[in-house]
């Protein structure tokens, strides 16, 4: 079946830095990912949409100059949050469109800026 | 505009006993439906999803869904619950062209099991 592996799976950073989320679909081409936030027991928020080859699409509200995302390869997405505070520490999910014509998630990086 | 409403937050159940957890959408056209579980600090596993035809839709590890048009509903079903079905439980609708190109999540179902 198809597979999305996500890396780091979490990560501490110091503030002011920035950190870079990876999100790789093993088995199969995706031209189009997702990215998702998720608070302590909360839903997830989707942040942004990534296509394969252009911008990304953000969801209203989400910062694009802050998380900067590039899916430069068919099994390749990134998101870097650049400059991060202890606010933008959060669990962040990915996601591709697969060939069963739903979706796959990564495992998650946990994200905690002290 | 499109939205999940999942009404129980939080559902205890005793291990062997039925489930049955509430989803209500609003959405224009046909739905794109899914159930997802996520166990703590993991993503998320797909349980089964509703694209078209048959309204009754059988997933992974004994779970079941019936999409029932007139009530806007696609409940989550499973006959006996087990111990390490105790996780949070997702519900949500594709939109989009398509149906799939973006998933909209209720705010989730916490799902703990009794022995």
């Amino acid at each position: 079946g198809a597979v999305v592996s996500q890396h780091p799976s979490w990560v501490i950073c110091k503030s002011g830095t920035s950190v870079k989320i990876e999100c790789r679909s093993l088995d199969f081409q995706a031209t189009t990912m997702f990215w998702y936030r998720q608070f302590p027991k909360q839903s997830l928020m989707l942040m942004a949409t990534s296509n394969e080859g252009s911008k990304a699409t953000y969801e209203q509200g989400v910062e694009k100059d802050k998380f900067l995302i590039n899916h430069a390869s068919l099994t390749l997405s990134t998101l870097t949050v650049t400059s991060a505070h202890p606010e933008d520490s959060s669990f962040y999910i990915c996601s591709a469109k697969d060939f069963g014509y739903g979706y796959t998630f990564g495992s998650g990086t946990r994200l905690t800026i002290v | 505009a499109q939205s999940v409403t999942q009404p129980d937050i939080h559902i205890t159940v005793s291990e062997g006993a039925s489930l049955e957890l509430r989803c209500n959408y609003s959405y224009g056209a046909t739905p794109y439906l899914f159930w997802y579980v996520q166990s703590p600090g993991q993503g998320l596993q797909l349980l089964l999803k509703y694209f078209s035809g048959d309204t009754l839709v059988q997933g992974i590890k004994g779970f079941e869904a019936e999409f029932k048009r007139s009530q806007s509903s696609f409940n989550l079903r499973k006959p006996s619950v087990h111990w390490s079905d105790a996780a949070e439980y997702f519900c949500a609708v594709g939109r989009g062209s398509g149906g799939y190109n973006k998933l909209i999540f209720g705010a989730g179902t916490r799902l703990a099991v009794h022995p």
